[in-house]
């Protein structure tokens, strides 16, 4: 069945540095996608990053990076630079190339603080 | 400009009462989903449709009643509202493809009281 895990519920980072936070995946399915939702106090789900499974390179989008290791099913998010804006709930999800159960399957999510 | 809008963005109401929430997307994308935050922040899938087609329903009660009027529009009618159904309701958008990215609406709040 798949299913992501998030391992860490709350992370901390002072301003200016990088932080990754950990994401690992399960899937019989050859063919996926992997999203990065940040959600802020606010409470809306915006869209961060995105790796497909036959990407050759880690996905890149501004200061957000996407650790793709596809033998050890592990996509982390690493945020370089933090910023107190940053901020928020971030979920790992996975999306297969199933008609029939085409969906986001998400993790339970990582809290991350921004501190000055 | 939005591209995926829900309306309303609160909701209180009475155990009992039925509701509904409005979805729109302008983006041209073909599925359409309704995700459930519950207190703990855990997001699920309750249904999706595709050209109008209820693709999953995600083994929730009957009370739950999506509906498709066009490619466009899915909006979530709720029967005789229990403490449970209090909740973040997240509706999204995306092309039929595990490519493609899905949109969130902004959320809907609801509180059963």
């Amino acid at each position: 069945a798949q299913k992501i895990t998030q391992t860490q519920p709350g992370m901390f980072v002072q301003e200016k540095e990088a932080v990754t936070l950990d994401c690992t995946y399960d899937t019989s399915d050859p063919s996926y996608g992997l999203f990065w939702y940040k959600q802020p106090s606010s409470g809306e789900m915006i869209f961060l990053i995105y790796q497909g499974s036959y990407d050759q390179q880690n996905a890149t989008e501004g200061r957000y990076s996407l650790n793709f290791q596809k033998a050890r099913k592990s996509a982390n998010l690493v945020i370089s630079a933090s910023q107190l804006g940053d901020s928020a709930m971030y979920f790992c999800a996975m999306r297969d190339s199933s008609y029939n159960t085409d969906k986001l399957i998400f993790g339970t999510g990582t809290r991350l603080q921004v501190f000055p | 400009d939005t591209a995926v809008s829900q309306t309303p963005k609160y909701l209180v109401t009475q155990m009992g009462n039925d509701k509904s929430i409005k979805c729109e997307q302008n983006l041209g994308h073909d599925t359409m989903y309704w995700y459930k935050q519950d207190s703990k922040k855990f997001l699920k899938i309750m249904f999706s449709y595709n050209n109008k087609e209820l693709i999953i329903n995600e083994t929730v009660p009957n009370r739950f009643s999506p509906k498709s009027p066009d490619k466009a529009h899915l909006n979530l009618h709720i029967n005789s509202l229990e403490l449970g159904d209090s909740a973040v309701y997240f509706c999204a958008s995306s092309q039929q493809d595990y490519q493609e990215t899905q949109y969130f609406g902004p959320g809907t709040r609801l509180l059963v009281l």
